[in-house]
């Protein structure tokens, strides 16, 4: 079965400082992947994708993720924090080569920036 | 911009209560979903449709169900409403797409539910 790991499940880093969350997943074929933010409480926006093509794709926020099939993974990445991106991140896969609609979400990294 | 709407942000219920959750897009998005979100465990989806009166199971869907009449409107049904089903409910909405676009979901601002 399909299923999308987020190793860390909490995160701190300091405002200024680069950030990466990690995301793997377990998928036969090529996966359409997904990375959503969500605010306290707060809904879930979607801040990037990856349908196919370029590996590297950019997103809302500054955000952008890389798609590396060697290591089954797509993750997240951001240059300079923002006290504004403390939020919980949740990487996503669509399963059965997204044919149904739905996604498999993982279980979530929380970001803490410090000032 | 595409807005999915829960109709309350907070509910508090009594065990054994009968509980409605409302959704509604306004987007003419043709599939729906149903999600309840606790610490540690992420996202799960209990239920979805991709039509009007058209539903499918997700992962959990024991003691819910969903009703939609009208193709903007997904209703979660908690029959009898049990404590275990205290948790932050979300809903979901996306357009019957070709390829990846079909898998982009918006999402709702959620419904905080105490079952007391």
């Amino acid at each position: 079965a399909q299923s999308v790991t987020q190793p860390d499940i909490h995160i701190t880093v300091s405002e200024g400082a680069s950030l990466e969350l990690r995301c793997n997943y377990s998928y036969g074929a090529t996966p359409y992947l997904f990375w959503y933010v969500q605010s306290p409480g707060q809904g879930l926006q979607l801040l990037l994708k990856y349908f196919s093509g370029d590996t590297l794709v950019q997103g809302i926020k500054g955000f952008e993720a890389e798609f590396k099939r060697s290591q089954s993974s797509f993750n997240l990445r951001k240059p300079s924090v923002h006290w504004s991106d403390a939020a919980e991140y949740f990487c996503a896969v669509a399963p059965y080569g997204g044919s149904q609609g739905n996604l498999i979400f993982g279980k979530g990294t929380k970001l803490s920036v410090k000032p | 911009d595409v807005k999915v709407t829960q109709s309350s942000r907070y509910l508090v219920k009594r065990t054994g209560e009968k509980v409605f959750l409302e959704c509604v897009q306004d987007m003419d998005h043709e599939n729906m979903f149903w999600y309840r979100q606790d610490p540690g465990l992420g996202l799960r989806l209990i239920y979805f449709s991709y039509d009007v009166k058209m539903k499918e199971k997700g992962d959990i869907p024991e003691g819910y169900s969903v009703s939609r009449e009208k193709k903007e409107r997904f209703s979660l049904i908690l029959e009898s409403a049990s404590t275990n089903q205290t948790s932050m409910y979300l809903c979901a909405s996306s357009l019957m797409a070709t390829g990846g676009a079909k898998n982009i979901q918006y999402f709702g601002a959620g419904t905080r539910l105490s079952v007391l």
